[in-house]
């Protein structure tokens, strides 16, 4: 497709599931961001890769967050042992150094 | 101190105002500027960059005082469709850009 594509759109799980989130970046963007944005507050920064560099994980909150991107393309966020305090949207976006591109965000319930 | 600060709003104006918001970062060292605009339960999108000279487009104007390390929007004759909330962001050449934290316009009838 032509833009940032996220799934699921949203995924309820229990406290204490991993889950896994997917993003699939715009054909040759280099750059892929995750985020994640609770009810009514603004983007938190979680973890920043350009092409084959070392990812950027400083704003992982904590270890139960992990994130891959394979062959410098679709990538996967992981969250182990989920807890209430991570539900909110999780957005994935793609792009060059000054424009990024969201994709639509998955919704994380943890009940 | 964050890097960027907004103030959040809520901004409530009625249709045909002009309304403007500002946005202060603590880098100097950033060579980037934009405003993105996020809709209710949507992710955000790229409004417009914002440049020294500063920038228009259409009733959106955007200004930059790297001086006092501000950016402004200013947007005139408001619709109801300009209701959500508008990011500062600023690429501290870092690599990865740096995103305020919105300020909501709510534009009434």
């Amino acid at each position: 497709g032509a833009g940032v594509s996220q799934s699921p759109s949203n995924k309820v799980t229990e406290k204490g599931k991993d889950v896994e989130l997917r993003c699939d970046p715009i054909s040759g963007h280099t750059a892929l961001y995750w985020y994640r944005q609770s009810l009514g507050q603004g983007l938190e920064f979680l973890i920043y890769f350009q092409g084959n560099s070392a990812p950027d994980k400083s704003g992982l909150p904590s270890d139960r967050f992990s994130a891959e991107r394979t062959g410098g393309s679709v990538s996967t966020l992981t969250i182990q042992r989920t807890q209430q305090e991570d539900s909110a949207v999780y957005l994935c976006a793609t792009g060059g150094r000054d424009t990024q591109y969201f994709g639509p965000g998955t919704r994380l319930t943890v009940l | 101190r964050k890097e960027v600060e907004q103030d959040p709003g809520p901004f409530n104006v009625p249709e045909g105002a002009t309304v403007a918001f500002n946005c202060t970062y603590s880098n100097s060292a950033s060579q980037s500027f934009f405003w993105y605009r996020q809709d209710c339960r949507k992710e955000p999108k790229l409004l417009m960059s914002v440049y020294s000279s500063g920038n228009e487009d259409g009733r959106f104007t955007a200004q930059l005082n790297r001086a006092s390390q501000y950016i402004s929007l200013l947007i005139r004759d408001s619709k109801l469709s300009d209701s959500a909330t508008y990011l500062c962001v600023v690429n501290p050449n870092t690599g990865k850009l740096i995103f305020g934290q919105g300020t909501t316009l709510q534009v009434k009838p």
